[in-house]
């Protein structure tokens, strides 16, 4: 069974901060990483999909870096907006065919305007 | 392009009947994986299809719960004499390719079992 953490559960930050969190996984046997943002009552999201070591993407004001070497993911928001207000998954199929997506738990972040 | 369908969004059952959820998806996709979130918790896989066939049910519960995606038609989760225990939200995604690709998510239709 694949485990993937993500840290903090939760975060809530002012408008126009800057913030980032973590997803991890194990190093071993790793095919890709997705990103989502999932926003109450809405479907998720898809961000990213991650496949290489070293990777870094970008969307606007989000961006993510991946390694796969020691086995975590970073997402960052830079400049956070009230709309931005959302649980960002990370997500990792357990084998090559990609098949089954392994979800961590998400972090819950809230924007104060 | 319309997105991945879902529906109903919301289906009450009592205990003991059937439900029926369905998941179109995507114009073009014909891979259909369908995930559970049950109460305070996560994501979790139940299902992979492609049209007519069943690839992976390794998240299936055992007993109750179906899985089926016709030639024609939209892809049916069916779980026979719900339980209070199947009440969570269920999503179903779809992608083009198998692989290590994106998949799409609907909205989700929430189960409740009273």
């Amino acid at each position: 069974i694949l485990n993937v953490e993500q840290s903090p559960q939760s975060l809530h930050v002012q408008e126009g901060d800057s913030t980032n969190f973590t997803c991890s996984f194990p190093s071993s046997n790793f095919y890709a990483l997705h990103w989502y943002r999932w926003e109450t009552a809405k479907s998720p999201e898809a961000l990213f999909v991650m496949t290489l070591n070293g990777d870094e993407k970008k969307k606007g004001r989000i961006s993510a870096t991946l390694n796969t070497k020691e086995g975590y993911s970073y997402l960052y928001i830079k400049g956070s907006q009230p709309e931005d207000s959302a649980t960002y998954l990370c997500a990792l199929p357990s084998n090559n065919a990609g098949n089954m997506l392994t979800f961590g738990g998400g972090t819950r972040l809230m924007v104060k305007p | 392009n319309a997105g991945v369908m879902q529906n109903p969004r919301h289906l009450v059952r009592r205990r003991g009947q059937e439900a029926r959820l369905r998941c179109s998806p995507m114009k073009g996709h014909s891979h259909v994986y369908w995930y559970r979130q049950l109460p305070e918790e996560g994501l979790k896989f139940m299902v992979y299809l492609q049209k007519e066939n069943i690839i992976d049910e390794s998240g299936m519960p055992k007993e109750r719960f179906s899985a089926e995606f016709p030639k024609e038609g939209p892809s049916i989760l069916r779980i026979q004499q719900v339980v209070r225990g199947d009440s969570a939200a269920y999503f179903c995604a779809s992608s083009p390719i198998q692989g290590s690709g994106q998949q799409y998510f609907g909205p989700g239709t929430r189960l409740t079992v009273t």
